[in-house]
């Protein structure tokens, strides 16, 4: 089975500070995905990345970065922290460039930033 | 993408078969039907696609017409843990895609 696992299940931050949210995958998927999901907002996409080093901007980017070192790892980064990226995060990851819809989804981080 | 509607919500009593139904009349011919789901406070989860033939996995049943305007996803024995939302998505294959939800069927399983 897929596993994608994420930090936290749970975050408190306070506003201004940096955070930090990482997500693994174990089946050597080239796609890798973040979302926010927020109530009547639905999906929205903030960074993907198709392979190690590279990414793309999502719909939503602003406020966020990513890195991705690591094949397996995916990293969001709040450079400053501010109560509107109070949501719900969801880390995906899919195989295959020229592959599948089939995205698989971590549990989700819900963070809080006040 | 193919528009899709789903019933905003259905109830269904343990152990019996949940059939959700969708319609994607503006399907077209190189578009897959998928279906997730999301428990509540969970993060969404695959469950099965299909082109034109019905599919089986060991989670659903997947419907497919032969006009491929609609489509029913069947839990055949559903069980409380199956109370979740359920999407019902149009999509070429290929690519890194971004997942984009509609409104979904809010199913609720009755003990």
């Amino acid at each position: 089975d897929v596993k994608v696992t994420q930090s936290s299940r749970y975050l408190v931050k306070r506003t201004g500070e940096k955070v930090f949210l990482e997500c693994v995958q174990d089946m050597d998927h080239e796609n890798m995905f973040w979302y926010r999901q927020d109530p009547g907002l639905g999906l929205r996409l903030i960074y993907f990345s198709y392979d190690v080093k590279m990414k793309e901007k999502g719909d939503i980017p602003e406020g966020y970065s990513v890195s991705r070192e690591k094949k397996e790892r995916f990293s969001l980064i709040l450079e400053s922290a501010s109560t509107n990226q109070t949501s719900m995060y969801l880390c995906a990851s899919t195989p295959g460039l020229a592959g599948t819809y089939e995205q698989y989804f971590g549990p989700g981080t819900r963070l809080t930033v006040t | 993408d193919a528009k899709t509607t789903q019933p905003p919500s259905m109830d269904c009593a343990e152990g019996r078969a949940a059939n959700l139904p969708c319609n994607h009349s503006t399907i077209s011919g190189n578009e897959y039907v998928y279906w997730y789901r999301q428990i509540h406070s969970q993060g969404p989860q695959y469950i099965i696609h299909g082109l034109k033939n019905n599919e089986t996995n060991e989670m659903a049943s997947l419907i497919i017409t032969e006009d491929r305007k609609s489509s029913t996803l069947i839990l055949p024995h559903a069980t409380l843990r199956d109370t979740a939302v359920y999407y019902c998505i149009v999509r070429v294959r290929g690519g890194a895609q971004k997942l984009v939800f509609g409104q979904g069927t809010r199913l609720t399983i009755n003990p």
